[in-house]
Parts: C-alpha cells; structure tokens; sequence
C-alpha cells in the first residue's frame, strides 16, 4: 500500500505571494491532519480534516487554510506569506482521525524569500 | 491553557542503558496523549498513545509510557536502548470533548546513544 505523498517536496516563495500544498493520503484513510515544523517554534498542529470537513483545528491565522476532496486528498493554502512561514509542512492520515494512528509524509519544505 | 513540557532538551545515554524521557501536560480537560519519533532526516512516527483504560502504554520498538494523571506526567521508557534508537522524541496531547480539539506537541527531546 503506497505511503502518504506531498508535493512538491521543495518550493521557494516571496514574500506576499500565496502557496497551495497537496497531501495525497493513504488509500482508504479518511482523515487529514496537517503540522508545520521550524527550529524556532517546534512542531505544530494546523488542522485536521476529516469527510471533506474541518474537525480540529490549531491556532492559527485565518491566511493559512485548507480543504479536503471526496477522495480525501487534501490541500493546504496559505496566502500572504510571510518569512516565519519558512518551514516544514507534514501531513498525516489515519482511518480515523488523530486519536488513532497516523501516518506521515515526508513533508513539504517551503522557503519564503 | 493546554500546554506540554519536555523537561530535557537532550538526553546522552549509551547503548544497553535505560532510558526515560519526561513529559508533563496541562489541560483542565480530558487529553489523549501522544509520543512520536523523528529519525534523522526522516518523517514523524507515532511510538504510542495513551486514549483510555490501563494506565500503561506499550508502543513499538521496546517503547512504554506511563500516563500520571495525579502529576500529569506521560514519560516515555524503554528498559535497553539501541544505537538505532538515536532520534528526537515528541510529546503531545490533544483534548477532546466539546468545542474543536487542538494537538500540542513539546519542544521535543534529542536522545543521543553512545556506543
């Protein structure tokens, strides 16, 4: 069974511009969450979809948002960008939800020029 | 506010030693509780969980937690570690019931084995 997949895998933005990443689940998962990971702030939890719709969320801006597809694919959008949006962004599936056990992708390195 | 604490930045230990790294959560709600791994230059994978019932968590690769509700602690062991055991190790929780649930993980710990 394949595993989670993101793209792109590396991406380079400027400052204002918006990016969209995808997170392709495994096949049969139906929950999505998404985490962003830099050195200064740790790990930490965007939000979790599951169904087409968002169950969980984290504390953060309106700029970063997402969206889930009846195949349960997922992506995640943040607009604006800033330079603190440098960062790792995992994804993660699971049949549930974030309780039961989630597989992670590789994640999605985004550098905000 | 839910929060959680990783009392050690970075833990050396040799091989064959036992191991604990600590973790405390606050919540004034009910929590699931979390230990994840990131190898190097790998992905994030979940060690255990701790949702309900025995107070005792077996994960993989030899891993054991223990949920303190008393002092709110979740600390991971594991009785003999090995070179490969080499990774930075994350606590979270997550509340449940009521309004939305938010995940919050620790500043993680950097366990080194030693040879």
């Amino acid at each position: 069974k394949a595993g989670v997949t993101q793209t792109p895998r590396y991406l380079i933005k400027t400052r204002g511009q918006q990016v969209t990443l995808s997170c392709s689940p495994i096949s049969g998962h139906r929950s999505v969450s998404w985490y962003q990971q830099t050195p200064g702030q740790g790990l930490q939890f965007l939000f979790e979809y599951f169904s087409e719709t968002q169950r969980n969320k984290g504390n953060f801006p309106g700029r970063f948002s997402g969206r889930q597809f009846s195949n349960s694919r997922s992506e995640m959008n943040v607009s604006t960008l800033e330079l603190g949006d440098s960062a790792l962004y995992l994804c993660a599936s699971s049949s549930e939800g974030i309780q039961e056990t989630q597989y992670f992708g590789p994640g999605t390195r985004l550098l905000v020029l | 506010a839910q929060s959680v604490t990783q009392l050690d930045s970075q833990v050396p230990v040799f091989e064959e030693a036992p191991v604990e790294l600590r973790c405390n959560y606050s919540s004034s709600v009910s929590v699931y509780l979390f230990w994840y791994v990131q190898y190097p230059n790998q992905g994030l994978q979940l060690l255990l969980k701790y949702l309900s019932g025995s107070t005792l968590v077996k994960g993989i690769n030899g891993f054991e937690a223990e949920f303190n509700k008393s002092q709110t602690s979740f600390h991971l062991r594991k009785p003999s570690v090995h070179i490969s055991d080499t990774a930075e190790y994350f606590c979270a929780s997550m509340t449940y019931g009521g309004s939305q649930g938010n995940l919050i993980f620790g500043k993680g710990t950097k366990l080194s084995v030693k040879p």
